[in-house]
């Protein structure tokens, strides 16, 4: 099957840096997306990775290592405003979602 | 530019009803996707459109077709609706068949009572 597995919650302070992991099953797969999800909102694009290493957008970055069927979402210097839900969708024959991982800014 | 449209916002439906969700993809893009989101989860991929034909489809029963029109415009239709169809459906663009980028629509709530 295809599945993605991330952690439910995740809490950190502003200014802090939490790194947000997913791994997934390998068979058919060929990329990992990330998208981020206010409450009551539609989810945003933030990341794609096709091929092993670092992708850095802004205060974004997003990792993958396919030998490790690992990867994960880096958020640095933490805002109020990035209190969200994070999900990584595994590219298959079909698209696949995590469960989504909250996370929780506190002041 | 405008990004992608679904009508309508919020639905009230009973069991056995049909109900037909609306989506204009982003200017540009070709490929709509469309996703059923429970509440507390991830968006569940139902199916995708490509040159006016489904392409790929999750693990979703026959009551839940769609159908592409010529201006990449699309349509998600539910027969027999059940409870559990409750969920916001969500429809995501992008230009071809890849998969690296996905724009969402504001998505439609669907409730069925």
């Amino acid at each position: 099957g295809q599945s993605l597995e991330q952690p439910s919650e995740v809490t950190a302070v502003e200014g802090a840096i939490v790194q947000i992991n997913c791994t997934y099953q390998t068979s058919g797969f060929y990329g990992l997306s990330w998208y981020q999800q206010h409450d009551g909102g539609a989810p945003t694009f933030l990341s794609y990775n096709a091929l092993d290493g670092l992708e850095e957008t802004g205060r974004f970055s997003s990792f993958l290592s396919r030998s490790d069927s690992y990867g994960y979402l880096l958020l640095q210097e933490l805002q109020m405003k990035d209190s969200a839900s994070y999900f990584c969708q595994g590219g298959y024959s079909t698209l696949t979602f995590g469960k989504g991982t909250m996370l929780l800014v506190s002041p | 530019d405008a990004g992608v449209t679904q009508s309508p916002t919020h639905l009230i439906k009973t069991r056995g009803q049909q109900v037909t969700l609306r989506c204009s993809p982003k200017s540009g893009h070709d490929t709509v996707s469309w996703y059923q989101q429970a509440l507390g989860q991830g968006p569940q991929f139902i199916f995708q459109y490509y040159e006016e034909e489904e392409r790929q489809r999750g693990n979703f029963p026959d009551r839940f077709s769609g159908h592409q029109f010529p201006n990449y415009s699309s349509e998600l239709n539910v027969n027999a609706l059940l409870l559990g169809d409750s969920a916001l459906y969500l429809c995501a663009s992008s230009l071809g068949q890849g998969f690296d980028t996905q724009y969402f629509g504001p998505g439609t709530r669907l409730t069925v009572l």
